[in-house]
C-alpha cells in the first residue's frame, strides 16, 4: 500500500524568509509526486509535479520541490516567504504503474506567514 | 485550462434527507472524483468513475451512491442524509495531475 506522511499540521515563518513544507511518501514502485495548495474555502490547486527526471521541480507562484529517492523525501521549498502564501498544501503520492484513482494525499500542513 | 464545477458551495440539510451533489468538467476526462475532507485526515477518495455509467468504490463509500450517466457529470448522493457526513467535498477529475472543483460544504443538521 502507498502512503504520504506530512509530519507537520502547522508550520510558521516569517515573511521574507525561505520556507520549507516536508512530506515523506512510500510506494512499491516508481513514484509520481504531487504537491497542492489549498486556499480558505475552496478546492484544491496543482503547485507542481515529480514523474521523472531533474530531482528539483519549479512550479507555480515561485514554489519548487526537491525529490530525495534514498530518503523518500518531496519536500516544499520557497525561497521568500509572502504573506499571501498562507494556506493549507497537500502532498500526493501514487505508483508510476497503478491507475489514476490511486493517488494518495496526505493530511496536510497549514503555513502561516507572518508579516 | 481545465475547469470542475460543483454545483453548491455551502448546502445545510436535515438528517434523513436524500442529497444531491453535482459535478461537471470541461474537458472530456474519463477519470472523475469524488473526495471528502476533514480536519487531520486529508482527502479520503468517497467514489471514482473512469467511464459513463462506470463506478468504483473508493476507501469510504457507505452511505453514499455515485452516478455518472454522461462523461461531463459526476454526481455523489446521500441517500440518508447523516450528521457524520458534515464535511467539504471535493469533485476531481484526473488526467496525469488532478483538477479540482471549489468544494461544496456540506452541513447537515
Amino acid at each position: 500500500a502507498q502512503s504520504v506522511a506530512q509530519p507537520e499540521d502547522q508550520v510558521n515563518v516569517a515573511e521574507g524568509n525561505p520556507l520549507t513544507v516536508k512530506c515523506t511518501y512510500s510506494v512499491s514502485g516508481n513514484p509520481y509526486l504531487f504537491w497542492y495548495v489549498q486556499y480558505p474555502n475552496r478546492g484544491l490547486q496543482f503547485l507542481l509535479k515529480y514523474i521523472t527526471g531533474d530531482n528539483l521541480v519549479k512550479g507555480s507562484y515561485g514554489f519548487e520541490a526537491e525529490f530525495n529517492k534514498s530518503q523518500t523525501s518531496f519536500h516544499l521549498k520557497k525561497p521568500s516567504a509572502l504573506v499571501s502564501d498562507s494556506a493549507l498544501y497537500f502532498c500526493a503520492v501514487r505508483d508510476h504503474r497503478g491507475s489514476a484513482r490511486q493517488l494518495t494525499f496526505g493530511s496536510g500542513t497549514q503555513l502561516t506567514v507572518l508579516p | 485550462d481545465v475547469k470542475v464545477t460543483q454545483s453548491s458551495r455551502y448546502l445545510v440539510k436535515r438528517t434523513g434527507e436524500k442529497v444531491f451533489l453535482e459535478c461537471v468538467q470541461d474537458m472530456d476526462h474519463e477519470n472523475m472524483f469524488w473526495y471528502r475532507q476533514d480536519p487531520g485526515l486529508g482527502l479520503r477518495l468517497i467514489y471514482f468513475s473512469y467511464d459513463v455509467k462506470m463506478k468504483e468504490k473508493g476507501d469510504i463509500p457507505e452511505g453514499y451512491s455515485v452516478s455518472r450517466e454522461k462523461k461531463e457529470r459526476f454526481s455523489l448522493i446521500l441517500e440518508s442524509a447523516s450528521t457524520n457526513q458534515t464535511s467539504m467535498y471535493l469533485c476531481a477529475t484526473n488526467r496525469g495531475e488532478a483538477f479540482f472543483g471549489q468544494g461544496t460544504r456540506l452541513t447537515v443538521v
